[in-house]
């Protein structure tokens, strides 16, 4: 079935270091691919997405390209700041889009 | 902007109680879904819907309940809360059920059960 795997946390960097952040994913045809962010007691919030292969989502300084040939989604931002520290998680959107996949999360703390 | 709105935000619950968390959303939005949120587990989805009158079962569905009446309301029935269902649990609204829509979540329900 329809899976994703992101890279275990957790992530500590210092402020304006890069981040990568890995997700790869198994899916019948071609879904839809999305990193969303969970900040300290709130739920989930949609960080960028891709609809299609070599796609590139982009948001609030952060990136992630659709790669189809090697099924990843790696989030990555060039210089982090504390104001990032969150947990993030990768998902996926099922075929028929009625069913959501998200890989377990990477919690990310920037310290000064 | 209200968005998705969960009620309690926070229950604690005896072994055998039953109990609805309320989920509600003003976006109009056609799918509603349910997940639970465990350590090291990520989000699993429980039950959805895409439409008034339309469920289907998602991942996890064992001792849950759900119905949609409404557009609007969503919620979720545990019939015999089991301590297995302590967690914390998100509603989550999207336009449609294209595969590209990005869902809105609420602030979750933190439930234990004793």
């Amino acid at each position: 079935g329809d899976s994703v795997t992101q890279m275990e946390g957790p992530v500590t960097l210092s402020e304006e270091a890069f981040l990568t952040i890995n997700c790869t994913y198994t899916a019948t045809g071609y879904p839809s691919l999305f990193w969303y962010v969970q900040y300290p007691g709130e739920g989930l919030q949609l960080l960028l997405k891709a609809t299609k292969a070599d796609d590139k989502g982009s948001n609030k300084g952060f990136e992630a390209t659709y790669r189809k040939e090697t099924t990843s989604f790696h989030l990555e931002k060039g210089s982090v700041q504390v104001s990032d520290s969150a947990v993030y998680f990768c998902a996926l959107s099922s075929r028929t889009g009625n069913q959501f996949y998200f890989g377990t999360g990477t919690s990310l703390t920037v310290i000064p | 902007n209200a968005g998705v709105t969960q009620t309690p935000k926070f229950q604690v619950l005896k072994t055998g109680q039953s109990m609805t968390l309320q989920c509600a959303q003003d976006m109009n939005h056609e799918y509603m879904s349910w997940y639970r949120q465990d350590p090291g587990m990520g989000l699993r989805l429980i039950h959805y819907s895409v439409g008034a009158g339309i469920t289907d079962q998602g991942e996890v569905p064992n001792g849950y309940n759900v119905s949609r009446s409404t557009t609007e309301d969503f919620p979720l029935r545990l019939l015999s809360a089991a301590p297995s269902q302590t967690s914390v649990y998100f509603c989550a609204s999207s336009p449609g059920t294209a595969g590209n829509q990005p869902q809105h979540f609420g602030d979750g329900t933190r439930l234990s059960i004793l």
